[in-house]
Formats: structure tokens, C-alpha cells, sequence
């Protein structure tokens, strides 16, 4: 298993740039998410995704969008960059059984830059 | 938006100390807690999954306790080695999502 992979690894766009950060897991995990790392902070939600068809906001989601067709993969797309999105973008993704809380298994990250 | 807290931010120790760091969250509608451990240029790791109060959980050096009741968890390094360096990340799951403390930077120096 590749587990979650993340492309690219590393971006840098000028402001009011799009982009898409793609996101894809083989482990066929119903429940995927996109977090964003910013110095000082936690690991801050932006969108996440209970199955294939359905998304919803997190924390921070103003300025992303998501969309899940398929359970394998789950894009971020910047609309229109801006410098405060500068970060470092994880995904994750987990198993949801019966409730059971079970462990997210993290991307290797995109470190985005916004000029 | 809920606030979890840990302490210290970091800290430096020499190889072979013990170290304990503290995970403090909001206890109402508390459904588990996680501990993620997280190298530099690396992705965060799950170490510990923990659901009930007075939970204990094991690996190795490193052990967890839960208070729920509370709302605090303490992770413990018994005799650290460099390779404990990282930032130590713990998630309460409150129903939907987690919500990520800032962690806690250890370094261990030799």
C-alpha cells in the first residue's frame, strides 16, 4: 500500500493564482480530510469527507474547495491564492466503523508558498 | 472552537532523562484522544489512541494516561534517546473531527 499521497510536494504562486493539491489513499478509508500548519498553531481542519459524494467545512475553509467523487481521492483547490495561505497542507484519511475512533494516517504534506 | 492545550511548548533534554509533557482539553463530549508523533520533514504519526478515564496505554519508553474526567492527558518518555525528538502532537476527538493541539517540541540532546 502507498498509503496517502500528496502532490506536489512543494509550490510557490503569486497572489490570485489557482491550483488544485491533490490527495489520494489506497487503503479504502471512508473518511478523508485536508489540514493546514501554521507556525505556533495545531493542525487546523479546513474540509473533510465522511464517503465518496459528501464534504463538509472545517475550521478554516474560506478560500478552499473540496470535492470528493471517488473514495480514493479528495482534492484542495485554492480559488484565488492569497499570502495568508501560505502553509504547509496535510490530508488524512481513516477508517469509520461503528463509531470506533481510529487512528488518521497523514499525507507527506505540501508546503505551499503564496507571493 | 474548542481549546487544547499543551505544555510546555518545547523543550531540551539529555539523553537518558525521563520527560513528561501535559495535553489539556475540554472534557464535555469527549469521545477519545489521540497522541501523534511528528519528526521534522515527516508526517504525524499516531502513537497512542485512548477512549476511557484512567486509560494507560504503552509502547516501548513511551506511555499515556487519560483523565476525562479532568480533561488532561500526560505522555511520558522513560530514559529519552535522540531519536525521541519530535514534536508530539495529541487530538481530542469530540464526535466528528479532531481538534489538534499546538504540541509539544522535545529535543534530546546526546
Amino acid at each position: 500500500n502507498a498509503g496517502v499521497t500528496q502532490t506536489p510536494k512543494f509550490q510557490v504562486l503569486k497572489t490570485g493564482q489557482s491550483m488544485t493539491l491533490q490527495c489520494a489513499q489506497d487503503m479504502n478509508h471512508e473518511y478523508m480530510s485536508w489540514y493546514r500548519q501554521d507556525p505556533g498553531m495545531g493542525l487546523r481542519l479546513i474540509h473533510y469527507s465522511v464517503g465518496a459524494g459528501i464534504t463538509d467545512q472545517g475550521e478554516v475553509p474560506n478560500g478552499y474547495n473540496v470535492s470528493r467523487s471517488t473514495t480514493e481521492d479528495f482534492p484542495l483547490r485554492l480559488l484565488s491564492a492569497a499570502p495568508s495561505q501560505t502553509s504547509v497542507y496535510f490530508c488524512a484519511s481513516r477508517i469509520t466503523q461503528g463509531g470506533m475512533v481510529n487512528e488518521q494516517f497523514f499525507g507527506p504534506g505540501t508546503r505551499l508558498t503564496v507571493l | 472552537i474548542l481549546n487544547v492545550e499543551q505544555s510546555p511548548q518545547s523543550l531540551h533534554v539529555q539523553e537518558g532523562d525521563s520527560t513528561n509533557f501535559t495535553c489539556s482539553f475540554p472534557s464535555s463530549n469527549f469521545y477519545a484522544l489521540h497522541w501523534y508523533r511528528w519528526e521534522t520533514a515527516k508526517s504525524p504519526e499516531a502513537l497512542f489512541v485512548m477512549t476511557l478515564n484512567g486509560d494507560e496505554k504503552k509502547k516501548g519508553r513511551i506511555s499515556a494516561t487519560l483523565n476525562t474526567k479532568e480533561g488532561y492527558s500526560y505522555l511520558y518518555i522513560k530514559g529519552s534517546q535522540p531519536e525521541d525528538s519530535a514534536t508530539y502532537l495529541c487530538a481530542p476527538y469530540y464526535g466528528q473531527n479532531f481538534v489538534f493541539g499546538p504540541g509539544t517540541r522535545l529535543s534530546v540532546l546526546p
